[in-house]
């Protein structure tokens, strides 16, 4: 997991709010994923953005979350008006290049959500 | 191998003994899979990935196995220590070498007795 690093590691959040997480990636890497951990579940993709573009956001729900990856800066996962279902770890993976390669994707540690 | 319901299946191995987790993926179009380890409180770690057109992988003491035809994947650790004991998943890709939009399953428990 060394050099994707997230923040917070841990968010508490009142039902209604906004949720922020933070996602700087590996170093040289141009290209961000975000992934959703729910209690018992496996990951599952959410989206997928390069430096000022989303690429694929075909796993977001289609209200309350958004995420950006400016250029400057680190790719933010935003999620409005929170409710208790949003309570999951988030988690981020970066890659330097569009295509595969030879080069695995590799997380972060996460932000743990949780709304009370 | 991959779970059902809300538990995740559990390993449990002598230390020194060989480790054998399964897994079974769903997309017959898959090219690419990978395993990671997941610690408690953190993100999954890479461990080996294969490709399709490979049907054994070895690394540092773990060896990934991939039968296409019956859909299943494998990892084999090798002389299991406690600091193997975390929970492993595995990962598809079914979107062509432009896509890391990874399918996971619930992943395996391994437990390592001392």
């Amino acid at each position: 997991n060394a050099g994707v690093m997230q923040n917070p590691r841990h968010l508490v959040r009142r039902r209604g709010q906004e949720a922020r997480l933070r996602c700087s990636p590996m170093k040289g890497h141009s290209h961000v994923y975000w992934y959703r951990q729910l209690p018992e579940e496996g990951l599952k993709f959410m989206v997928y953005l390069q430096k000022e573009n989303i690429i694929d956001e075909s796993g977001m729900p289609k209200e309350r979350f958004s995420a950006e990856f400016p250029k400057e800066g680190p790719s933010i996962l935003r999620i409005q008006q929170v409710v208790r279902g949003d309570s999951a770890a988030y988690f981020c993976a970066s890659s330097p290049r569009r295509d595969r390669g030879d080069s695995p994707l590799h997380f972060g540690n996460g932000t743990r959500l949780t709304v009370t | 191998g991959e779970s059902v319901g809300l538990h995740l299946p559990t390993l449990s191995v002598q230390e020194g003994d060989n480790s054998i987790i399964n897994c079974a993926y769903s997309n017959s179009a898959s090219d690419y899979f990978i395993w990671y380890k997941q610690e408690s409180g953190k993100g999954p770690q890479f461990i080996i990935d294969i490709r399709s057109n490979m049907d054994k992988r070895q690394g540092q003491r773990v060896t990934v196995l991939l039968n296409k035809t019956v859909k299943h994947l494998s990892l084999q650790i090798a002389a299991t220590q406690p600091g193997d004991s975390a929970v492993y998943l595995c990962a598809e890709n079914s979107g062509g070498a432009g896509s890391y939009q990874l399918t996971f399953g619930k992943g395996t428990k391994l437990s390592v007795i001392p």
